[in-house]
């Protein structure tokens, strides 16, 4: 029973375009959401975060839109650059801080 | 500031061997955590710890899985006797607090111990 799904396994795009990964999760009552990011042979490293409250959050280069009666969340990349390119993790948190994550999207950006 | 610390890097064991794995957190953080990582999947908790004590460890194969921080710093992962499956990455992570807004609650993650059992 996967909480938090991430449907796309990889995603290809341009250097310059705009990266949008996705993620699905089944528990309202989750009240945090997270994406992290990870390059090969690391560990996963925190990207941007929102609150239940919140339906958008901008860090610069990315911005998270949470869209809670679809139970839905993305990550906007814009624009993508050739760095970007690593496994890119969402997660929820539940109560007591723990992270449940989906399985993750591969990110590859092409100069 | 120091990240998450953990070793070994790289470890390979032939099934029903043992391995310890061992994590020192981010210097003050009282919670830590130990997540497995199969490949092709994300992180799975296997068991958090609030400084010495245990908050969850309902995903932990106890019987061949323990884990211990016996003063509230450094903690050890480990595995007897392995299994095939058991083949990951095992991530520890630490975080200054549990919940929150802000960064205090934000979870650091080590590079992770790859585990190969044959």
């Amino acid at each position: 029973d996967q909480q938090v799904k991430q449907n796309s396994p990889s995603l290809s795009v341009q250097e310059g375009r705009i990266s949008i990964l996705n993620c699905d999760y089944t528990n309202s009552m989750f009240d945090y959401f997270l994406w992290y990011k990870k390059y090969p042979a690391e560990g996963p490293t925190f990207l941007i975060s929102i609150s239940s409250i919140k339906d958008k959050n901008e860090d610069g280069r990315f911005t998270v839109f949470l869209n809670k009666s679809a139970k839905h969340l993305s990550l906007h990349i814009v624009p993508s650059q050739p760095g970007d390119s690593a496994v890119y993790f969402c997660a929820v948190r539940l109560g007591g801080g723990k992270l449940i994550f989906g399985q993750g999207t591969e990110l590859s950006v092409k100069p | 500031e120091a990240g998450v610390a953990q070793s070994p890097r790289y470890k390979i064991i032939e099934k029903r061997q043992s391995v310890a794995f061992w994590c020192n957190p981010i210097s003050g953080h009282a919670t830590l955590y130990w997540y497995q990582q199969i490949l092709g999947q994300g992180p799975k908790l296997l068991i958090q710890f609030q400084n010495n004590g245990v908050v969850d460890d309902s995903q932990l194969p106890k019987d061949r899985f323990s884990a211990e921080r016996l003063k509230g710093v450094d903690s050890t992962l480990k595995i007897q006797p392995a299994k095939l499956e058991d083949s990951a990455v095992y991530l520890c992570a630490s975080s200054l607090e549990v919940s929150g807004q802000g960064n205090r609650h934000t979870i650091y993650f080590g590079e992770g111990s790859w585990l190969t059992v044959v």
